[in-house]
């Protein structure tokens, strides 16, 4: 079965600086789908980015862009310039392309110093 | 984006009592929805599948007396739970599959979840 690990349940960073919230995964399939996302107090789940595995390309979003190493099953968010705003519990989900149900890693919980 | 409304945002009841939960999808319709549970500080437990005109699907563990899902149209499906008590307290949060995105990508959209405590 597939899993999906984040081994970082808390991490702090100074505002404006970048920080890298990691995710690992285990599958069997060569077609998938890696989300990031964001769960701010309000607990209203937020897109951040997501990721093709057919696509070489790392996704980037304004200040946010990920590292896809599909050999090492590798999905990590780097966040630049971080904001106040980003403060949130951040998930790393999983999504095979024939199977709509999401697989949810434990979560990161992001602290912005200010 | 898409927009997925849930009703209420937090309940309060008896134990014993039965409470349901809404979900809409307010601008698109959808064939499937999920319904998860969160517990404070950990992530999102899948509850069940819904599809719409059938049974849902549940997850092992979840009884499916316990947590009555309809989704009766396209853009209402509902969670009832069914003589509640206090360790049903919980996070209640639901997602509706909008399909194919203009990228090409299988997306879902999520409410914005209901709080529930059972006395």
């Amino acid at each position: 079965a597939q899993t999906v690990t984040q081994s970082q349940p808390e991490m702090s960073v100074q505002e404006a600086e970048t920080v890298t919230l990691s995710c690992t995964y285990d599958t069997s399939e060569s077609d998938y789908y890696l989300f990031w996302y964001k769960q701010p107090p309000s607990r209203q789940m937020i897109l951040v980015i997501r990721q093709e595995a057919y696509k070489q390309q790392n996704a980037t979003e304004n200040r946010f862009s990920v590292n896809f190493q599909k050999a090492a099953k590798s999905f990590s968010l780097k966040i630049s310039d971080s904001q106040l705003g980003d403060a949130a519990m951040y998930f790393c989900a999983y999504q095979e392309d024939s199977n709509y149900q999401l697989i949810w890693g434990a979560g990161t919980k992001l602290i912005i110093k200010p | 984006g898409a927009v997925v409304s849930q009703h209420p945002s937090r309940v309060i009841c008896k134990s014993g009592t039965s409470v349901k939960i809404e979900c809409r999808s307010l601008d698109f319709q959808a064939t499937t929805m999920f319904w998860y549970r969160q517990f404070p500080k950990q992530s999102l437990m899948l509850m069940a599948t819904s599809n719409e005109g059938s049974k849902a699907t549940y997850e092992q563990g979840v009884e499916k007396d316990k947590f009555l899902i309809n989704h009766a149209s396209l853009t209402l499906s509902t969670l009832t739970v069914t003589s509640a008590h206090p360790e049903d307290s919980s996070f209640y949060i639901c997602s509706a599959r909008a399909g194919l995105d203009r990228g090409g990508v299988e997306t879902q959209y999520f409410g914005p979840g209901t709080r529930l405590l059972v006395l």
